[in-house]
């Protein structure tokens, strides 16, 4: 079973702060990583599709990196804004198959 | 935006009648998917298809049918709805290579009594 790990599970910042999360799994027959944002009563919106391991990723003020020999991807964000809050979901393609974590949930408080 | 449009966007419906979710997508997408939200589960893949008439079960497949006769259409039936499916349900689409997102319709929520 191809496990796809998320953390934290849920974080509250301020305004302004800098934060991160870890997508962790396994890094046999690993094709592609995704992200995306997904804000409550909407549906998700892709952020960045990475295949290649070292792989850096930007839009805006996120970004992120992919390791796919030591099996994990940090999203970062710099200077967190309200309209970032939101889960952040993130999907491994293996095995033929898309396997999707259980997403960070981020509040931001002004 | 790849267009993916689903209806109905709401739907109540009774114990035992059968139920058809549509989706439809407009940029030829070759792969779409039927997913169910539920808390505490996140997204659970219902059934996908790889082209038309190209369909394969997902985790939480039972109860549930798909069709797709047509690129841009892929429906999901419940053939006699129970309660446990009352859900948010999300279709999407992608392009089909390893570097392509999916896009997501605004999903239908449907409530069994």
């Amino acid at each position: 079973i191809l496990n796809v790990e998320q953390s934290p599970q849920s974080l509250h910042v301020q305004e302004g702060d800098s934060t991160n999360f870890t997508c962790s799994f396994p890094s046999s027959n690993f094709y592609a990583l995704h992200w995306y944002r997904w804000e409550t009563a909407k549906s998700p919106e892709a952020l960045f599709v990475m295949t290649l391991n070292g792989d850096e990723k930007k839009k805006g003020r996120i970004s992120a990196t992919l390791n796919t020999k030591e099996g994990y991807s940090y999203l970062y964000i710099k200077g967190s804004q309200p309209e970032d809050s939101a889960t952040y979901l993130c999907v491994i393609r293996a095995f033929q198959k898309l396997v999707f974590g259980t997403g960070t949930r981020l509040l931001v408080s002004p | 935006d790849a267009g993916i449009t689903q209806s109905p966007r709401h739907k109540v419906t009774e114990t035992g009648t059968p139920v058809t979710l549509r989706c439809h997508q407009t940029e030829n997408h070759r792969y779409m998917y039927w997913y169910r939200q539920d808390p505490g589960h996140g997204l659970r893949l219902i059934h996908y298809s790889y082209g038309v008439k190209d369909t394969d079960k997902g985790e939480v497949s039972d109860g549930y049918s798909v069709s797709r006769s047509k690129t841009e259409d892929f429906l999901l039936t419940l053939e006699s709805a129970t309660s446990s499916q009352t859900s948010v349900y999300f279709c999407a689409a992608q392009a089909g290579t390893d570097n392509s997102p999916l896009h997501f319709g605004n999903g239908t929520r449907l409530t069994v009594t």
